[in-house]
């Protein structure tokens, strides 16, 4: 799988958006790009996906370059909830799964929501 | 969304006991699940990938002998430390691969919230 590089820490006001890079610039045509956040102590939880279009859903939106080299995570409306470490991670989906949908995480991105 | 469950969700032992850890799909079948280990301040390691009805695919350098995997129905995988010792003291997390609701190919994994593992 494809090697991301993200920042190491971030901050952003509350209630501003929160804009999170990420940079795939070995990603393959059939490599999908993956957002996870672990909140301290917690599992990961999974935030949104893609393949080449933006994609959006109640928690994020994901924009994905054209060339999918990178791609940025946006928190429309950060809230102090949301400090936790993002990760970024890219994956080939195999039709049928098993060790090869695995998940390699990298060190993530710490979001800090300042008040 | 899915819900994975962990239980324990924190367990203190002494060293040279085993310790198992159950992770449970609640509200949907997972027919591969897999364990993470996670160090203070470091990122997520995966362990091994667990299939139901199947042996574990443990990664590069992790001691299927001591990490014992079972993953006998589609809701349940366990992991079984043996012999434990303190610098297996760390956070376990295990995820679940929910394949039934994505279309081919897009399945999501779901984690746990993880069991800390103290050992004295």
């Amino acid at each position: 799988d494809a090697k991301t590089t993200q920042p190491p820490s971030m901050d952003c006001a509350e209630g501003r958006a929160a804009n999170l890079p990420c940079n795939h610039s070995t990603i393959s045509g059939n490599e999908y790009v993956y957002w996870y956040r672990q909140i301290h102590s917690q599992g990961p939880q999974y935030i949104i996906h893609g393949l080449k279009n933006n994609e959006t859903n109640e928690m994020a939106s994901l924009i994905i370059t054209e060339d999918r080299k990178s791609s940025t995570l946006i928190l429309p409306h950060a809230t102090l909830r949301d400090t936790a470490v993002y990760y970024c991670i890219v994956r080939l989906n195999h039709l049928y799964g098993g060790a090869t949908n695995k998940l390699i995480f990298g060190t993530g991105t710490l979001l800090a929501v300042q008040p | 969304g899915a819900v994975v469950s962990q239980h324990p969700s924190r367990v203190i032992c002494k060293s040279g006991t085993s310790v198992k850890i159950e992770c449970r799909s609640l509200d949907f079948q997972a027919t591969t699940m897999f364990w993470y280990r996670q160090f203070p301040k470091q990122s997520l390691m995966l362990m091994a990938t667990s299939n139901e009805g199947s042996k574990a695919t443990y990664e590069q350098g992790v001691e299927k002998d001591k990490f014992l995997i079972n993953h006998a129905s589609l809701t349940l995988s366990t992991l079984t430390v043996t012999s434990a010792h303190p610098e297996d003291s760390s956070f376990y997390i295990c995820s679940a691969r929910d394949k039934s609701s994505a279309l081919p190919g897009t399945d999501t994994q779901y984690f746990g919230p993880g069991t800390r593992l103290t050992v004295l």
